[in-house]
């Protein structure tokens, strides 16, 4: 049963750390989303990627937020200084454009608490 | 830009009541729609989806039309239960994968 896994399911971070959030997205998808879910904002998109290539980060505070794909097995998101505004969840999504419906598979979240 | 509108909630309904969530939406062409569902402390799932119009999409009971010429897409069960209790995001396909969702509308259902 193939699907999107997220590490790790939970953190806690004082402001200021550094985090990292990792995925694997589902064997042979060649896109990857990575969102943030708030009370607030609901579900946002932060970036995606194509075969590995970053297509659109315009969701993404630039100064503190990065994100990228090593290798098509993982995509990493990282935060650095984290903030207490930047408590969420995050979720990866991996999808494969041959399907031509755009169906995305989510995974099961990271959920972040900045202190 | 292309946009999903749906209902607002929370909507509550008792067990075995009839569910409509509105979903409306403007794109650009002749996009794929999807309901997903988030269930408490999970990720996002599939639920139904429709890649063209007058298709239905069903699954667990829930069915949804692709309805071209009023830009709708609502979803729709017979009986609720409990364990439908969720929440559920309207969504469409742009091109390349990427996903347009809604607001997302809390659905609870009591006993």
């Amino acid at each position: 049963d193939a699907r999107v896994t997220q590490t790790p399911r939970h953190k806690v971070t004082e402001m200021g750390q550094e985090v990292t959030m990792r995925c694997q997205p589902i064997l042979g998808h060649n896109t990857v989303f990575w969102y943030r879910q708030t009370m607030m904002q609901g579900l946002e998109l932060l970036a995606y990627f194509r075969n590995r290539a970053p297509l659109d980060d315009s969701g993404m505070p630039k100064d503190r937020f990065s994100a990228e794909m090593p290798d098509a097995t993982l995509a990493t998101l990282k935060i650095q200084p984290s903030e207490p505004r930047d408590s969420a969840v995050y979720f990866c999504a991996s999808g494969h454009t041959r399907t031509g419906d755009d169906e995305q598979f989510f995974g099961p979240g990271t959920r972040l608490t900045v202190l | 830009g292309d946009s999903v509108t749906q209902m607002e909630g929370p909507v509550t309904l008792s067990e075995e009541a009839f569910l409509t969530i509105n979903c409306t939406y403007t794109a650009t062409g002749y996009p794929s729609l999807f309901w997903y569902v988030q269930y408490p402390g999970e990720g996002l799932q599939l639920l139904l989806k429709a890649t063209k119009a007058d298709d239905k999409g069903s699954n667990k009971g829930f069915e949804a039309t692709y309805r071209k010429e009023t830009t709708s897409f609502h979803l729709e069960k017979g009986s609720v239960q409990v364990s439908d209790s969720a929440v559920y995001f309207c969504a469409l396909g742009e091109y390349g994968n990427k996903l347009v969702f809604g607001a997302g509308t809390i659905l609870r259902v009591k006993s």
